[in-house]
């Protein structure tokens, strides 16, 4: 089945400096890479997602791309703020998976003021 | 307003009881996804509902089960509980057309003493 790896696990930065996010992928046929940021004790609530078909996608000061034949994508997030700090989890899905999500462990990112 | 619905949001068992956790999908969904979260960890798939059978199941043991109702809801039940279950049980909701579509409710904490 498809494994998801994430790294790092936490990541500090100084408010207004970007943050980078990765995660690699197992599964070739895996088509769409969905973020989720979660905050302390609440649901985790999607961010942005990028299909197979596309290599970068951009909403406001995030970004995600897409490397299929390195299978890896990666979150950008440009000039943080304070309420950027939260657990951020990437995931994929197979189709031959169906309606199932595999996450990676997840990245505590911290943005001190 | 996320639109899934879960409850209770916190339940406190002991070991070796039984547990009923209930998720209500956001409306026009007719899949229902279980997750488990273990403290610092990414979500882990358990099980997948739609037409009211189980399609898919994540390794867990069969103490956990589940059912969907007819009007979509569904519940997830776990027998013999150990301190190991003590987790947030999250729900998601999507269609089976599309997966782009998936939204978690706020879960249930389970704390097994």
């Amino acid at each position: 089945g498809e494994n998801v790896e994430q790294h790092p696990s936490t990541l500090s930065v100084q408010e207004g400096d970007s943050a980078v996010i990765k995660c690699t992928y197992s599964d070739s046929a895996s088509n769409y890479f969905p973020w989720y940021k979660q905050e302390l004790g609440k649901r985790p609530q999607l961010i942005i997602d990028i299909r197979s078909n596309v290599g970068e996608k951009k909403d406001q000061r995030i970004a995600v791309t897409l490397n299929k034949t390195a299978k890896h994508f990666s979150l950008h997030i440009t000039e943080t703020q304070p309420e950027d700090s939260a657990v951020y989890f990437c995931a994929a899905n197979s189709p031959y998976a169906g309606n199932k999500l595999t996450f990676g462990g997840g990245t505590r990112v911290l943005v001190k003021p | 307003d996320a639109g899934v619905t879960q409850s209770p949001t916190h339940l406190i068992k002991t070991r070796g009881q039984q547990v009923t956790l209930r998720c209500s999908p956001k409306s026009g969904h007719d899949t229902v996804s279980w997750y488990q979260q273990a403290l610092g960890q990414g979500p882990q798939f358990i099980f997948q509902y739609y037409e009211e059978e189980e399609r898919q199941r994540g390794n867990f043991p069969d103490r956990f089960s589940g059912h969907q109702f007819p009007n979509y809801s569904s519940e997830l039940n776990v027998n013999a509980l150990l301190l190991g279950d003590s987790a947030l049980y999250l729900c998601a909701s999507s269609s089976v057309e599309r997966i782009y579509g998936y939204t978690f409710g706020s879960g249930t904490r389970l704390t097994v003493v």
